[in-house]
């Protein structure tokens, strides 16, 4: 079993929709929760930072945290063609470093 | 531009050959990264150096695979007597010490081994 579980789609969904995004994880020691978008051949780019549980707004983008059942998701209200991309959840742990641990990537299509 | 930059940014080469990759840390960051991602996955850890020193590295490195950040600037990531297996994006990250672990990743270095 991964330490970091995540649907890889696709996922398509009409403009203006809100997309809803999810990962799971068996690590108990993840502490700081991530959430990267990866256009296609492009270095992955960092969209939500959020510390053990709870929730964390930024724009169109809300990010969740729960950490008693090992659930995290994004959701993207009124998503535009621009979001079409792979949204990749990542995590660590507390320590002296950061080795941060990558879902398989979840690929988004919005269609106009 | 303040980036992460890496250089080549693809690479084709012949299998048996040895490629090496550049990458160039956000100037105040003293934490680099690599990882590989293959197409359809997620970014695995490859290794880690905090300035100058390697911390730790996966047992996906192989022997054939050696890093270095020589001056605690830029590192170079070398894979000898290439193998087809070894085609993938290769991702260099940086952060700095003290921060929440938002690593900051270049726009990759993607090599076919033929």
């Amino acid at each position: 079993q991964k330490e970091v579980e995540q649907d890889p789609g696709p996922l398509s969904v009409p403009e203006g929709a809100i997309v809803s995004l999810n990962c799971t994880y068996s690590n108990s020691a993840f502490q700081y929760f991530m959430w990267y978008r990866q256009y296609s051949r492009k270095g992955p780019e960092l969209l939500m930072y959020t510390y053990s549980s709870g929730n964390k707004e930024d724009g169109r983008f809300t990010a969740q945290v729960d950490k008693s059942s090992k659930y995290i998701s994004l959701f993207i209200r009124d998503s535009q063609p621009s979001d079409s991309a792979t949204y990749l959840c990542a995590m660590s742990g507390r320590g002296g470093y950061q080795k941060v641990t990558f879902g398989i990537g979840t690929k988004l299509q919005v269609i106009p | 531009d303040t980036g992460v930059s890496q250089d080549p940014r693809h690479k084709i080469t012949k299998r048996g050959q040895n490629v090496t990759f550049r990458c160039d840390p956000i100037s105040e960051h003293n934490r680099l990264y690599w990882y590989r991602q293959t197409l359809g996955q997620g970014p695995e850890f490859l290794t880690y150096f905090q300035n100058e020193a390697q911390l730790e590295k996966s047992r996906l490195l192989s022997d054939r695979f050696s890093a270095e950040r020589p001056k605690g600037s830029f590192s170079t990531l070398e894979i000898q007597r290439t193998e087809q297996g070894d085609s993938a994006m290769y991702l260099c990250a940086s952060t700095t010490e003290g921060s929440t672990d938002t690593q900051y990743f270049g726009p990759g270095t993607r090599l076919t081994v033929l």
